[in-house]
């Protein structure tokens, strides 16, 4: 059971490409969601989806975009990748929306903005 | 905007020695979940309270959360390295997870 997969697990990218991060889980989940950790700021929840062909934004969407065309995927999008995106992203998924449930997270992707 | 405060930010220890994390908001949450993430990987769900005044122990960690569920504390009792790691609070409302900074905890054999 592979749980919450993220592909790639690294990327170099220059400033103004574009780039897209792929989540996949396989436990049919409902509940999707993309964050972005750095150093000294814990996670900050960049876009979510309630499900298939939802989505919605967090605390941090600016600069991103967001697609769940299928339920078992979620997909990050940088259009124009800046510095400021250089981090490290992760996916998590939940079965549900009740905040009892754990969330179940990936190994993320480590993401360099040169 | 919700925000999770947690202290302290770093902490080495030795070996056998006893810690508290504490996390802690402003705001009630329905739900208070701790992690676990260690280097390269995803954070992993160590527990989640939901009741004001719930304890919940998982071997020689106890869990908190505070009466008016809008705090919690982790209490480590006799650290091993093998509990080396970075700890994370997260308060649940409205779907979605609020996360504190964390604590980066190092036990020195």
């Amino acid at each position: 059971n592979a749980g919450v997969t993220q592909t790639p697990k690294f990327r170099v990218l220059k400033t103004g490409q574009s780039m897209t991060l792929l989540c996949a889980q396989d436990m049919n989940h409902e509940y999707m969601y993309w964050y972005r950790q750095d150093p000294g700021m814990g996670l900050r929840l960049i876009h979510y989806s309630v499900g298939e062909g939802t989505t919605a934004k967090g605390e941090v969407p600016d600069g991103y975009n967001v697609s769940r065309l299928k339920k078992q995927n979620f997909l990050l999008g940088l259009e124009s990748a800046a510095p400021s995106q250089t981090s490290v992203y992760f996916c998590a998924s939940r079965q549900t929306g009740i905040s009892n449930q754990p969330q179940h997270f990936g190994d993320g992707t480590r993401l360099s903005i040169l | 905007t919700q925000l999770l405060e947690q202290s302290p930010q770093f902490l080495s220890i030795q070996e056998g020695e006893n810690l508290t994390v504490y996390c802690n908001s402003s705001s009630v949450f329905s739900s208070l979940q701790w992690y676990r993430q260690e280097p390269g990987e995803g954070p992993v769900l160590l527990v989640t309270v939901v009741t004001g005044g719930e304890v919940k122990k998982l071997k020689r960690l106890t869990f908190q959360f505070g009466d008016a569920r809008k705090d919690s504390s982790l209490h480590i009792t006799a650290a091993q390295p093998g509990d080396t790691g970075l700890y994370l609070c997260a308060g649940g409302s409205n779907y979605k997870l609020t996360f504190g900074k964390g604590t980066l905890l190092t036990v020195n054999p």
